[in-house]
C-alpha cells in the first residue's frame, strides 16, 4: 500500500495568512494526487485533482503543486470559509489512500 | 445536477446485518465507479472499495475484502454496502462518492449514512 502522511496535522492561522499543506507518498505516484475540503459534519468535497487541477467552482487562491512524492496545498489568502479539514488521497493504484488530514483553525 | 442520495442513520446491535444505500440522479448510473469510504469517529477517510454499475466490476480494499460486500442495481440507479454481521468496530460515517470519468478520484460525494453499532 501506498502510505500517505500529512503536515502538519494541525495549524493555527489568521485571516489573511498564506497557508501550505504538505502531503508526502511513500512511493512515486506521479501527479495522482487529490485534494478534499471537510467542513464538520459535511462531506468532503473535492478541491484539487491530478496535483495541480482546480476543480470547477473553487476559488483560485487554492493551489496544488508537486509530483512523486511530494505535494503541497496552497491557500494564498486564507478565508473564513476555508477553516475546515483537508484532506490528500493518491489514485496512483489501488488501494486509494488518503493522508491523515490537516485542520486548519482560526488563530 | 448530479446528486447521491445516502439512506438514513442506522442503530444496530452487534452480529446484526445491514445494507445501506447510494441513490445516484442527474447522471448515467451504470456509466460511472461509485466507492464507498469510511469515516470513523473522529478519523480520517478510508476507502472501502468500488463498483462499476454498469457490469458489476468491484474493486475492494483489502483492509474491507471479505467485511462488507458492496453491489449495485442499474434498474434503480442504486448502489449498496452491506454488512452480514456488524461489530461495534463498524461505528462510523459511511460515505458514497462518484468516481470522476478515468480516474479514481471522488468528485460528487453523498451526505454520508450514520452506522451506530451497540449493544
Amino acid at each position: 500500500d501506498i502510505q500517505m502522511t500529512q503536515s502538519p496535522s494541525t495549524l493555527s492561522a489568521f485571516v489573511g495568512d498564506r497557508v501550505t499543506i504538505t502531503c508526502r507518498a511513500s512511493q512515486s505516484i506521479t501527479t495522482y494526487l487529490a485534494w478534499y475540503q471537510q467542513k464538520p459534519g459535511k462531506a468532503p468535497q473535492i478541491l484539487i485533482y491530478k496535483t495541480s487541477n482546480l476543480e470547477s467552482g473553487v476559488p483560485p487562491r487554492f493551489s496544488g503543486s508537486g509530483s512523486g512524492t511530494e505535494f503541497t496545498l496552497t491557500i494564498s489568502s486564507l478565508q473564513p470559509d476555508d477553516f475546515a479539514t483537508y484532506y490528500c488521497q493518491q489514485y496512483n493504484s489501488i488501494p486509494l489512500t488518503f493522508g491523515g488530514g490537516t485542520k486548519v483553525e482560526i488563530k | 445536477e448530479v446528486q447521491l442520495v445516502q439512506s438514513g442513520a442506522e442503530g444496530k446491535m452487534p452480529g446484526e446485518s445491514l445494507r445501506i444505500s447510494c441513490k445516484g440522479y442527474g447522471y448515467s448510473f451504470s456509466n460511472y465507479w461509485i466507492g464507498w469510504v469510511r469515516q470513523m469517529p473522529g478519523k480520517g477517510l478510508e476507502w472501502m472499495g468500488t463498483i462499476y454499475p454498469g457490469d458489476s466490476d468491484t474493486r475492494y480494499s483489502p483492509y474491507f475484502q471479505g467485511q462488507v460486500t458492496i453491489s449495485a442495481d442499474q434498474s434503480t440507479n442504486t448502489a449498496y454496502l452491506q454488512w452480514g454481521s456488524l461489530k461495534a468496530s463498524d461505528t462510523a460515517m459511511y460515505y458514497c462518492a462518484r468516481r470522476w470519468h478515468d480516474s479514481e478520484f471522488f468528485q460528487y460525494w453523498g451526505p454520508g449514512t450514520q452506522v451506530t453499532v451497540s449493544s
